[in-house]
């Protein structure tokens, strides 16, 4: 079972700030929470990765609150081409376990 | 940024052939390597994990003498479809995972069987 939570669906419109969240309340101590990107008949792309506090890239900022049980993942100013599936998971880095995926959300940017 | 090579992108055959995927991390050792089924409007969902030189792992429901995993080098991960049949047609993504880093992704097979 995947161990996370996120809405199936979120709309938008370009230019705006999106924000989609995702629970997981059973989140161990040594699980990082990362978020993937997938479009169609590919696969899917990191996007960035976090433990605690606040992350940001060039892409995208994590918001992780004190007690990790869910984690934001925040786009800045989307566009269209950022139309596609998000997926939030926890796993161990360290450890050679598989991230389990759950349904992901799917953004969809109108203009 | 780390690189998933995964070959061929798109494969259509004649049932009871045996089709291979390959998977290459280009710029880092993958310590462990993972094999991923996806079919349409679905998400992923997890076939097996493989250490290098090691057996790999398979979860329930997917049949190890079906689906041939190798895992020779810590930058290469074949999965061989033996005998496909058109049930066994879908997107089957590989995925690697280097010490202390997070999994990357291959751009995934296009899997058809005639």
């Amino acid at each position: 079972l995947a161990k996370t939570t996120q809405p199936i669906s979120m709309d938008s419109y370009e230019g705006q700030e999106v924000n989609i969240t995702c629970s997981h309340n059973n989140i161990a101590t040594n699980d990082y929470i990362t978020w993937y990107q997938q479009f169609p008949s590919q696969g899917p792309r990191f996007i960035i990765q976090g433990y605690k506090t606040k992350v940001t890239n060039e892409v995208a900022s994590l918001f992780i609150p004190a007690d990790r049980k869910s984690s934001t993942l925040s786009l800045p100013r989307v566009s269209l081409s950022d139309t596609a599936v998000y997926y939030c998971l926890v796993g161990d880095n360290q450890a050679g376990t598989a991230l389990i995926f759950g349904k992901g959300t799917t953004l969809s940017v109108s203009s | 940024g780390a690189v998933v090579s995964q070959h061929p992108s798109w494969v259509i055959c004649k049932s009871g052939t045996s089709v291979k995927i390959e998977c290459r991390s280009l710029d880092f050792q993958a310590t462990t390597m993972f094999w991923y089924r996806q079919f349409p409007k679905q998400s992923l969902m997890l076939m097996a994990t493989s250490n290098e030189g090691s057996k790999a792992t398979y979860e329930q429901g997917v049949e190890k003498d079906k689906f041939l995993i190798n895992h020779a080098s810590l930058t290469l991960s074949t999965l061989t479809v033996t005998s496909a049949h058109p049930e066994d047609s879908s997107f089957y993504i590989c995925s690697a995972k280097g010490a202390n880093q997070p999994q990357h992704f291959g751009d995934g097979t296009r899997l058809s069987i005639l």
